[in-house]
């Protein structure tokens, strides 16, 4: 079947390290997506992609750095440069990011926990 | 005042209930999708709108393009569907999302 792939499910990491989250999609979708969820608020987009090898900045992009390859693969990295990085991220798809009655596919999320 | 308001934040009702979820908007879009959360965290999308109405199954969607509202009701509510609701608007090449409403419903 056709989704999302998001891993890991619970990531822990040290304050100050850089750490990766792995997003693969194997619905043959130009687009790609991040966002962050925190309690209480809607998700932001942090970054996104169109197409293989160009990416843009979000919303809240500050602190994170992404990589478009492959076109099945967007993975974004957390870096020590972002001063609150605990939170639950999710990674989504859709067909094309033009204009046009798109649907969207959201992964399972990573809950992201620094300590 | 955020782009996307969606009221109520939390609802509970019982079992067998009809619910209704509000999404007001402030800007042009080109879509407005509603979307479930469960616990564990991932997202399945419901519908996505331009106008009119939809329905699947029990959900019903509908979309006021003029007054920059859309619904969300369920009918005959079952335990299952406690989840968080969430609006979006499409926006350009954005997603622009509600804060959600958290939906219990006991049996």
């Amino acid at each position: 079947d056709g989704g999302i792939t998001q891993s890991p499910k619970y990531l822990f990491r040290k304050e100050g390290q850089n750490v990766t989250l792995s997003c693969e999609q194997n619905l043959n979708h130009d687009a790609m997506y991040w966002y962050r969820q925190d309690p209480g608020q809607g998700l932001r987009l942090i970054y996104y992609s169109q197409i293989v090898n160009d990416f843009q900045k979000g919303d809240i992009a500050e602190g994170y750095s992404v990589s478009r390859e492959k076109k099945e693969s967007f993975p974004l990295t957390v870096t020590s440069a972002q001063k609150n990085p605990t939170a639950f991220y999710l990674c989504a798809s859709s067909p094309t990011a033009w204009q046009g009655n798109y649907g969207y596919t959201f992964g399972s999320g990573t809950r992201l926990t620094v300590v | 005042k955020n782009e996307v308001e969606q009221s109520p934040q939390n609802l509970t009702a019982q079992e067998g209930e009809f619910i209704t979820i509000n999404c007001s908007y402030s800007v042009g879009i080109s879509a407005l999708h509603w979307l479930q959360q469960h616990p564990g965290g991932g997202i399945v999308s419901l519908f996505m709108l331009s106008s009119g109405k939809k329905k699947h199954g029990r959900l019903i969607a509908t979309i006021n393009i003029q007054e920059k509202h859309s619904s969300l009701h369920i009918t005959a509510s079952h335990p299952r569907d406690s989840a968080v609701y969430i609006c979006a608007v499409r926006r350009a090449q954005k997603l622009v999302f509600g804060q959600g409403t958290r939906l219990t419903i006991n049996p």
